[in-house]
């Protein structure tokens, strides 16, 4: 069964450092998010991305964020300048077009500790 | 983002009893409600998720209600195992098809 696949799945930055966060999408997917999940905390959107452009972000995602499609398959965010409070796992996530299905697959996150 | 409230925050019960989580939601636009299991370290995956068009739906020990004129949703887990111990999850669709998430369950079956 086609799964989200990221990387790396754990990165250890000194803060202030730039981070980048790797996700392969489902092939036939159309729309692409990232969440993050704080320790012990609810999943929280970050940014969604359609037609090779932002859809939607959230208070969260800053001029320090941004996401990117680089080539066919991969969809990455990066963290510009990371702080202390940017300490989580990192989900990726995709959906399939069209219609009314509104499943997101997850991949199984990217741990980012700032030290 | 979407305010979803989640209750309890943490639930235990007894191997073989019923288990019901419920989320309450503001934004009366919303018309996906899908509720997502996390076992520790892993990812969100779908259990069950539910359209504003029905107010029931179940598959095997797993039912899912939706009162759109409250705006709540519950989850009912019957005949509980210690397998279906994790963080629950519910989840409703607003703005761009974005889902915004409740705060989450954790679920303890005793065995």
């Amino acid at each position: 069964e086609p799964e989200v696949t990221q990387t790396p799945s754990h990165q250890v930055t000194q803060m202030g450092q730039e981070v980048i966060l790797r996700c392969v999408p489902i092939s036939n997917h159309l729309y692409f998010y990232w969440y993050r999940q704080i320790l012990g905390q609810k999943v929280e959107f970050l940014v969604s991305f359609y037609n090779n452009e932002i859809s939607e972000k959230s208070e969260i995602f800053d001029d320090q964020f941004s996401v990117e499609r680089p080539d066919g398959s991969n969809f990455t965010l990066k963290i510009r300048s990371t702080k202390l409070e940017d300490s989580a796992m990192y989900f990726c996530a995709s959906r399939k077009p069209g219609g009314d299905t509104g499943e997101l697959f997850f991949g199984e996150g990217s741990r980012l500790t700032v030290l | 983002g979407e305010n979803v409230e989640q209750h309890p925050s943490t639930l235990s019960v007894q191997e073989g009893d019923s288990a019901v989580i419920k989320c309450t939601y503001s934004d009366s636009a919303s018309n996906y409600f899908p509720w997502y299991k996390q076992e520790l370290g892993k990812r969100p995956q779908l259990i069950i998720d539910i359209r504003s068009n029905v107010g029931e739906k179940k598959d095997q020990r797993i039912a899912v209600t939706l009162n759109k004129t409250a705006k709540h949703f519950s989850l009912h887990i019957t005949e509980t195992q210690p397998e279906d111990s994790a963080v629950y999850f519910c989840a409703l669709k607003a703005g761009a098809n974005n889902l915004f998430f409740g705060t989450g369950t954790r679920l303890t079956v005793i065995p």
